[in-house]
Order: structure tokens, then sequence, then C-alpha cells
């Protein structure tokens, strides 16, 4: 079964607000990925976030993760229309393979 | 740097035919994982191997399916005898590391289509 689950499954905004996303998991991570994709395309890898850290950015993105309660979050400040795409989570155990969630449908209007 | 690069971008099959996707990895990457995705769902392990190794195919079906990294060339996902469940977009991914502690980056993907 899939190890990430994320909700919510669709959200649309205007463009300049905050878009939040959550994902839970279910068994130990060596690290949690959040990855983008549009529409007809391959994904295209966001953030990466070890187990042992709590929070990280990268220009408009912040990720969050607690591990005691195996959930992350991830944080889209000031979107834009061109942030529409679907947003996956992905869990790593050390095995290489990743373990991907359903996904969340953002849609933002200008 | 060329990217992940995947061929066919689409390809359509009759029931009971073969399908041959392919997958050239990133330049200096040795560690290929091949991913499948339904409509409207997100993406499920099939297969990761590592040049001339299969190191973990818990993903894969256990019958029609075979994979293969050879020393030269491109990665390859073989599906004998296609049904229409096999239709699904086949991502391929790449990485430099094998704990999964650095990104993957994947391609744009095969849409197979069972007539």
């Amino acid at each position: 079964s899939q190890q990430g689950e994320e909700d919510p499954q669709a959200l649309s905004i205007q463009e300049g607000e905050n878009a939040t996303m959550n994902c839970s998991y279910k068994t130990s991570i060596n690290n949690l990925q959040w990855y983008r994709q549009n529409s007809g395309r391959g994904l295209v890898h966001l953030i990466l976030i070890r187990s042992n850290e709590r929070e990280k950015h990268s220009g408009r993105l912040r990720v969050t993760l607690d591990t005691s309660k195996k959930s992350s979050s991830l944080l889209i400040t000031a979107s834009r229309a061109a942030d529409t795409a679907s947003y996956f989570c992905a869990t790593n155990n050390q095995g290489g393979k990743l373990i991907f969630g359903q996904g969340t449908e953002l849609s933002v209007k200008p | 740097n060329a990217g992940v690069m995947q061929n066919p971008r689409h390809l359509v099959r009759r029931r009971g035919q073969e399908a041959r996707l392919r997958c050239s990895p990133m330049k200096g990457h040795s560690h290929v994982y091949w991913y499948r995705q339904l409509p409207e769902e997100g993406l499920k392990f099939m297969v990761y191997l590592q040049k001339e190794n299969i190191i973990d195919e818990s993903g894969m079906p256990k019958e029609r399916f075979s994979a293969e990294f050879p020393k030269e060339g491109p990665s390859i996902l073989r599906i004998q005898q296609v049904v229409r469940g096999d239709s699904a977009a086949y991502f391929c991914a790449s990485s430099g590391d094998r704990g999964g502690n650095q990104p993957q980056h994947f391609g744009d993907g095969t849409r197979l289509s069972i007539l």
C-alpha cells in the first residue's frame, strides 16, 4: 500500500495566497522528498528533508517534518499561476526506492 | 547536461504484443528506478537497478514484466503479452547514490496505451 497520504487532494487558491499541503506516512524514514508534476510531464524535485531535520527552505518553499507525528507539510508562499501542478511527497527508507503519496492537485487562479 | 531521457514518449500496442520502454539516465548516474503511474494516482515503485544488477524488484509484477540495465546502453523495461491493465505512464528516474540520500531525477515518461 502507499506509504504517504496527502491532503487536501485538491486545492484552489488565488494568485498571491499561500498554499499548504500535508503528507503523512507510516514507517520510519531516512528522508522525505517533495516533487512537483506538471500535466503530461515527469516529476521535478523540489526539496529533500532528512529525518534529523525539522524545517527546510528553498525560495518560496518551506517544508517541515515532524517524525513523532510521521507528517510533513509543504508551504508555497505568494503563489503564482505557474505554480499550478500536482505535488507529491515521497519517503525513502535507505533502500533507494521512493514511496509516493497520492498527491495534491494545486490550482492557482490569476 | 542532458537529463533523464525516455523513449518513446507514447507507445501504442495491441493486446498480446510486447512493449519495450527505454531509459538513459543522467550522465554520471548509475542507479535507475522505474515507476508506474495510473491516471489520477501517485507513482508506484517497480524496480531499482544498478549497472548489470537488479537491486530491488519488489514492485514488479511476477509475470510478463522484466527490466535490465546493461553495461552499455539504456535501461529497458519490457512487458510481454500486454493487457489493457498495463495502460499507464511509466517513469524512469536516476540518481548518483544507492542510499536514497540524493534526489532522483525523472524523465518525462512513456505513456503506454493498449488497444
